[in-house]
């Protein structure tokens, strides 16, 4: 699975968009983007993935660039309880079926 | 099915003791993972089960790690001899074959070696 890059961390203001970059210069054609995020306490949460269109779903909108070199996950109205640790992951569907997680970026949303 | 339980969720054990988790999966997933994280750290993969059949282990499950999942259900992820090192939360997940939406994690065990 392609190795990812995300900034530690970030901070939002509540009720604006989150954006978080992810880079994945070297992933492959058939390797997804997945975001997971992980609160204090609490195992992580998928949010969405993505191959080469851009998805949006209840949670989040994921932009993927036309070369597939990076991505970013949004939070439209970012809430206090969006606060967290959010995970960019590539990985192969039906192939390679753990997720190598890095260490992510921690998201804190400011009142 | 209200998702993946773990149990228990805190542990505090004594080096050298043994201590076993258990994860319960979501009743139609076939896949069954253990991961563990330490501080500041993002999850790592340890092993994981189709069904019963243990298909990958970490090079991070030493020998005083054991998993079972024996009828493809539950799952118990016992370590012997338990060592300062050891400490950590240990996070199970489970999902489908065939679907690509993910795996679900349980809110994990955390386990403290004194």
């Amino acid at each position: 699975d392609a190795k990812t890059t995300q900034p530690p961390s970030m901070d939002c203001a509540e009720g604006r968009a989150a954006n978080l970059p992810c880079n994945h210069s070297t992933i492959s054609g058939n390797e997804y983007v997945y975001w997971y995020r992980q609160i204090h306490s609490q195992g992580p949460q998928y949010i969405i993935h993505g191959l080469k269109n851009n998805e949006t779903n209840e949670m989040a909108s994921l932009i993927i660039t036309e070369d597939r070199k990076s991505s970013t996950l949004i939070l439209p109205h970012a809430t206090l309880r969006d606060t967290a640790v959010y995970y960019c992951i590539s990985r192969i569907n039906f192939g390679n079926e753990k997720l190598t997680f890095g260490t992510g970026t921690r998201l804190t949303i400011i009142p | 099915d209200t998702g993946v339980s773990q149990n228990p969720r805190h542990k505090i054990t004594k080096r050298g003791q043994n201590v076993t988790f258990r994860c319960d999966p979501i009743s139609e997933h076939n896949r069954l993972y253990w991961y563990r994280q330490t501080l500041g750290q993002g999850p790592e993969f340890l092993t994981y089960f189709q069904n019963e059949a243990q298909l990958e282990k970490s090079r991070l499950l030493s020998d005083r790690f054991s998993a079972e999942r024996p009828k493809g259900s539950f799952s118990t992820l016992e370590i012997q001899r338990t060592e300062q090192g050891d400490s950590a939360m240990y996070l199970c997940a489970s999902s489908q074959t065939g679907s690509n939406y993910g795996y679900t994690f349980g809110s994990g065990t955390r386990l403290t070696v004194v």
